[in-house]
């Protein structure tokens, strides 16, 4: 099992253009998340999924855009990127909504 | 609304015991739990405690649980250089886990 895995490793992207990340786990999970982590701020959450084709707001949302159409599969999309999205993104996934969740080893992108 | 709190940065002599604190909101949580992470890495798993526990021990872990005052701490015993992490504590709500801003835990010999 590869577990949770993410696409790509790092970025830099120039203010205004726009990317997709990409979350795959292989641990037939209901649940996902994509959190940013940011120094002294802690895991802060985008956007999550109960469910394949369902999304929802987290705590930090804006900018930001998800879709679910694979069970397996969750995307993040910048559609103009600015300099506040310079982050560290870790996307995560579990069985249950409260249960344990298995992170993947990141994304560090820089907006310029 | 969700607030977990935790101190920014603990710093412990090789082989004493460590002890990170964490203060959470959200009385219904049925789990708490408390992550690693390494640098240049995601989260993993260390331990957790269901909330109608008082302790729980795992090796040099443990996990104490005060419900009263909301209040959750872990201490690793015999810390080693391998401990130096920052260590997350999440408290459950709803679907989705709400996360501290992580402890910052240096250990120097």
């Amino acid at each position: 099992n590869a577990g949770v895995t993410q696409t790509p490793k790092f970025r830099v992207l120039k203010t205004g253009q726009s990317m997709t990340l990409l979350c795959a786990q292989d641990m037939n999970h209901e649940y996902m998340y994509w959190y940013r982590q940011d120094p002294g701020m802690g895991l802060r959450l985008i956007h999550y999924s109960v469910g394949e084709g369902t999304t929802a707001k987290g705590e930090v949302p804006d900018g930001y855009n998800v879709s679910r159409l694979k069970k397996q599969n969750f995307l993040l999309g910048l559609e103009s990127a600015a300099p506040s999205q310079t982050s560290v993104y870790f996307c995560a996934s579990s069985y249950q909504g409260s249960g344990e969740q298995y992170f993947g080893p990141g994304t560090r992108l820089t907006v310029t | 609304g969700e607030d977990v709190e935790q101190s920014l940065f603990l710093s412990v002599r090789e082989g004493d015991s460590s002890v990170i604190n964490c203060t959470y909101t959200d009385s219904s949580s049925t789990y708490l739990y408390w992550y690693k992470q390494e640098p240049g890495a995601g989260l993993q798993l260390l331990t957790y405690i269901f909330s109608n526990m008082d302790m729980k021990q795992d090796q040099r872990l443990t996990v104490l649980l005060n419900k009263k005052d909301k209040h959750l701490s872990l201490r690793i015993a015999d810390t080693q250089t391998g401990d130096s992490a920052i260590y997350f504590c999440a408290e459950t709500h709803t679907d989705k886990l709400i996360f501290g801003t992580g402890t910052r835990l240096q250990v120097f010999p």
